[in-house]
């Protein structure tokens, strides 16, 4: 069945550094790729999405590539802030099955 | 536009009630999904919708059924409840799956299962 296996769990970076977050997933008919961050008690909110025919999205501060051959794609969070702290989950959606499966998420946190 | 809108917030049952969570949506929104969230296991797909009609099994269907009668309202329901079961459920929805559409989350139910 279709899987996606995220690292690291937990991430602690200074207060200005870079974070990158890295998923795989399994089912080679993923061709949407979203990102939630969660804060505490909160919900999931969507921070950027790519599709696969896209190899990289730029919104400011932060980024996602797309590697299709490989089956990985990352989150990319420059110039963090103490605000970035959160959990980030990656996901991966078939346009076989329209399930949308998620990582097991990534706690960041920032450090000022 | 009240987005995604769950209910209720909190509940506690003893083994072997049952209830229904519910969910609706007030975008037109053809997509609609549950999730369930425990510590160290992300978010994962209990049942979806693609549509008034249809349903189908996620990751972890067991336990759980669901209904779609109107493109507004999914409820989910536990037949018997278990402390298995105890976790945070999450109910989504997007313009559509066919189109690859950000899903947008309610506020979630916060279930304990004595």
């Amino acid at each position: 069945g279709e899987n996606v296996e995220q690292h690291p769990s937990t991430l602690s970076v200074q207060e200005g550094d870079s974070a990158v977050i890295k998923c795989t997933y399994s089912d080679s008919a993923s061709n949407y790729f979203p990102w939630y961050k969660q804060e505490l008690g909160k919900r999931p909110q969507l921070i950027i999405d790519i599709r696969s025919n896209v190899g990289e999205k730029k919104d400011q501060r932060i980024a996602v590539t797309l590697n299709k051959t490989a089956k990985h794609f990352s989150l990319h969070i420059t110039e963090t802030q103490p605000e970035d702290s959160a959990v980030y989950f990656c996901a991966a959606e078939s346009y076989n099955t329209d399930k949308l499966i998620f990582g097991t998420g990534t706690r960041l946190q920032v450090f000022p | 536009n009240a987005g995604v809108t769950q209910t209720p917030k909190f509940q506690v049952l003893k083994t072997g009630q049952s209830m229904t969570l519910q969910c609706a949506q007030d975008m037109n929104h053809e997509y609609m999904s549950w999730y369930r969230q425990d510590p160290g296991m992300g978010l994962r797909l209990i049942h979806y919708s693609v549509g008034a009609g249809i349903t189908d099994q996620g990751e972890v269907p067991n336990g759980y059924n669901v209904s779609r009668s109107t493109t507004e309202d999914f409820p989910l329901r536990l037949l018997s409840a278990a402390p298995s079961q105890t976790s945070v459920y999450f109910c989504a929805s997007s313009a559509g799956g066919y189109s690859n559409q950000p899903q947008h989350f309610g506020d979630g139910t916060r279930l304990s299962i004595l």
